[in-house]
């Protein structure tokens, strides 16, 4: 199956500065990919649905100057959590799709801030 | 509002055969997706059905029946490593992927 790329897996970082997640996929290319959070013993909760080329769409509630999304090719989204708190702590995922499939996620990222 | 039920928890012993529902109010329909999530990894995707019937891959099926807003996974043979949890999720109309909470699955030796 497709293969979808995330990097970090894991992350350590000091409150106030930012972090850059990426997302590739590897093997196909996509126009459209999403960005999860997931919170512990949680469903994943659709944070933005990144779009190449143009601005990225973020659901109700998610801030769109704290996370920013990047999707300048058809293989790569990139989500900042900017200015990161303790509360940003969390389990990142992107998935991918081919067609109107988006069956294909992530390794995923734990970010943790201290 | 939109909303996904299924279990909170099962358990099964191994080589046993479980079911794990999953009942979905959506607005609209697109398909439906069966994730399994080890714990601390991102999803694995297992199957999807658009059509109503039963879809078979190797140990694990999946069935849909749209007109009941209803979907089964089947595994069977159950082993150790299928301790996981267990996500439905349905694309509405608006092909946003609507997430059930999850059944944590638990196998005994």
């Amino acid at each position: 199956g497709a293969v979808v790329s995330q990097h970090p897996s894991r992350v350590i970082c000091k409150s106030g500065t930012s972090v850059k997640i990426e997302c590739r996929s590897l093997d196909f290319q996509a126009t459209t990919m999403f960005w999860y959070r997931q919170f512990p013993k949680q469903s994943l909760m659709l944070m933005a649905t990144s779009n190449e080329g143009s601005k990225a769409t973020y659901e109700q509630g998610v801030e769109k100057d704290k996370f920013l999304i990047n999707h300048a090719s058809l293989t790569l989204s990139t989500l900042t959590v900017t200015s990161a708190h303790p509360e940003d702590s969390s389990f990142y995922i992107c998935s991918a799709g081919q067609g109107v499939t988006e069956a294909f996620f992530g390794q995923g990222t734990r970010l943790t801030v201290v | 509002g939109q909303n996904i039920d299924q279990p909170t928890e099962m358990t099964a012993t191994e080589g046993a055969i479980v079911q794990i529902n999953c009942t979905y109010q959506t607005s609209g329909f697109n398909g439906l997706f069966w994730y399994q999530q080890h714990a601390g990894e991102a999803p694995t995707f297992l199957s999807y059905n658009v059509l109503d019937g039963l879809e078979e891959k190797g140990r694990f099926s999946s069935f849909l029946s749209r007109s009941k807003g209803y979907s089964y996974l089947l595994l069977k043979e159950l082993q150790m490593k299928d301790s996981a949890s267990y996500l439905c999720a349905v694309r509405d109309s608006n092909y946003q992927l609507i997430w059930g909470a999850g059944t944590k699955l638990i196998i005994k030796p």
